[in-house]
């Protein structure tokens, strides 16, 4: 039984570059949800996506957009990349009230 | 928009003895209260949760009991081993499916 699915798990990336970040739900969930979390902090909600409509969006800029295929996956976007963008990238699916991780894509930037 | 608020930041226990971690939260309208648990290197993991019109909840040595009326959330562990050190996240949803989520506590077990 396949868990949320996250890839890549790591990318190194350089100042102004782009970054597409990609995320798989558990089966049969149609929300998925974005998060950054810099290390020592909680997560940070960026982006929620249900039956491909944006539901909700973070305190984060334009540089960040996100979007859900008809089979739920989904992909989060960065522009024009910032040193401050260093973290891990968490995806989180659900189905109702709880929300389940995947193991997340810790991007640093350069 | 709502905010959390963790405390402690850090909290170390004996083996065998319990553990409290205590959240404010200033939405009312927020009526989803779960807990994380994340390991170094790993993904948050959900270990209990409560919605708003429960007072308690429990799960084997953890519990959960939210106070409405005071808008606060504290996490129970009992009898406390080694393997429950991590570092322990709050979080509460209001509007769509936003966790908005607290500074967490580290919580070490000493053997």
């Amino acid at each position: 039984d396949a868990g949320v699915t996250q890839s890549p798990t790591h990318l190194i990336k350089t100042r102004g570059q782009h970054v597409t970040l990609r995320c798989s739900p558990i089966s049969g969930h149609k929300s998925v949800s974005w998060y950054q979390q810099v290390l020592g902090q909680g997560p940070q909600f960026i982006f929620q996506y249900y039956e491909k409509e944006e539901r909700g969006r973070g305190n984060f800029p334009d540089r960040f957009s996100a979007r859900q295929f008809p089979n739920y996956s989904s992909e989060l976007n960065v522009n024009a990349l910032l040193l401050g963008d260093s973290a891990l990238y968490l995806c989180a699916s659900s189905l109702g009230f709880g929300a389940f991780f995947g193991q997340g894509t810790r991007l640093t930037v350069v | 928009g709502e905010n959390v608020e963790q405390h402690p930041s850090t909290l170390s226990v004996q083996e065998g003895d319990s553990a409290v971690i205590k959240c404010t939260y200033s939405d009312s309208a927020s009526n989803y209260f779960p807990w994380y648990k994340q390991e170094l290197g790993k993904r948050p993991q959900l270990i209990i949760d409560i919605r708003s019109n429960v007072g308690e909840k429990k799960d084997q040595r953890i519990a959960v009991t939210l106070n409405k009326t005071a808008k606060h959330f504290s996490l129970h562990i009992t009898e406390t081993q080694p393997e429950d050190s991590a570092v322990y996240f709050c979080a509460a949803k209001s509007s769509g499916d936003k966790l908005t989520f607290g500074t967490g506590t580290r919580l070490a077990v000493r053997p």
